[in-house]
């Protein structure tokens, strides 16, 4: 079975701009978190969907925002970029969402894609 | 808000046991215990969870302390491919939401 794969890998933007990242889950999961990681604030959640719905939202602004197809495959956008944006972004697939019982369940990364912001 | 505490980084020689301390003093009921590790240039993996009991797998094993405020992660035999940063994690049923630790680098000699 494939697993998560995210693109891009690598990523150059210039401050202002705005950028669409992919990610696709492992067949048959249909649930998608994002995380962002940085050197200084480490693994930090930004939002899950199941079904094409967002069940869970981090503590980050509005210019981070995500979606969710029908086949689960999800992308999240970030727009007018800033530098503090530089960063991993990670994303995990699972069967089932935390809320319907999934807090037991593993989470599968992807490698996640690599964004720059200069 | 819920949190993790781990050691920053950690020191073990190749083929000795390790013990990766996680102190989770706010965690509640329902709340699972995951650990996660992350290799460079990877996503993290997960590596073992629990939720009261002590649990094994062919990886790890998950010592949880009675009052389940702490847990340790147990690696048997380390070996230079272990060489890794460890996250020690809980998934909140109450609010949905996941606290990442700041992970322990475990670094191996060989």
């Amino acid at each position: 079975k494939a697993g998560v794969t995210q693109t891009p890998r690598y990523l150059i933007k210039t401050r202002g701009q705005q950028v669409t990242l992919s990610c696709s889950p492992i067949s048959g999961h249909r649930s998608v978190s994002w995380y962002q990681q940085t050197p200084g604030q480490g693994l930090q959640f930004l939002f899950e969907y199941f079904s094409e719905t967002q069940r869970n939202k981090g503590n980050f602004p509005g210019r981070f925002s995500g979606r969710q197809f029908s086949n689960s495959r999800s992308e999240m956008n970030v727009s007018t970029l800033e530098l503090g944006d530089s960063a991993l972004y990670l994303c995990a697939s699972s069967f089932t969402p935390r809320a319907s019982g999934g807090a037991g369940e593993t989470q599968y990364f992807g490698p996640g894609t690599r964004l720059l912001v200069l | 808000d819920a949190k993790t505490t781990q050691p920053n980084s950690m020191e073990s020689n190749e083929e000795e046991p390790v013990h990766l301390p996680c102190n989770h003093s706010t965690i509640s009921g329902t709340d699972y215990i995951h650990w996660y590790r992350q290799l460079p240039s990877q996503g993290p993996e997960y590596v073992i969870h629990g939720l009261t009991s002590n649990v094994n797998n062919r990886m790890a094993s998950l010592a949880i302390a009675e009052d389940r405020k702490s847990s340790t992660l147990i690696l048997h035999r380390a070996t230079l491919r272990d060489a890794a940063v460890y996250y020690c994690i809980l998934r909140i049923n109450r609010d949905d939401k996941i606290i990442f630790g700041k992970g322990t680098r475990l670094h191996i000699l060989p």
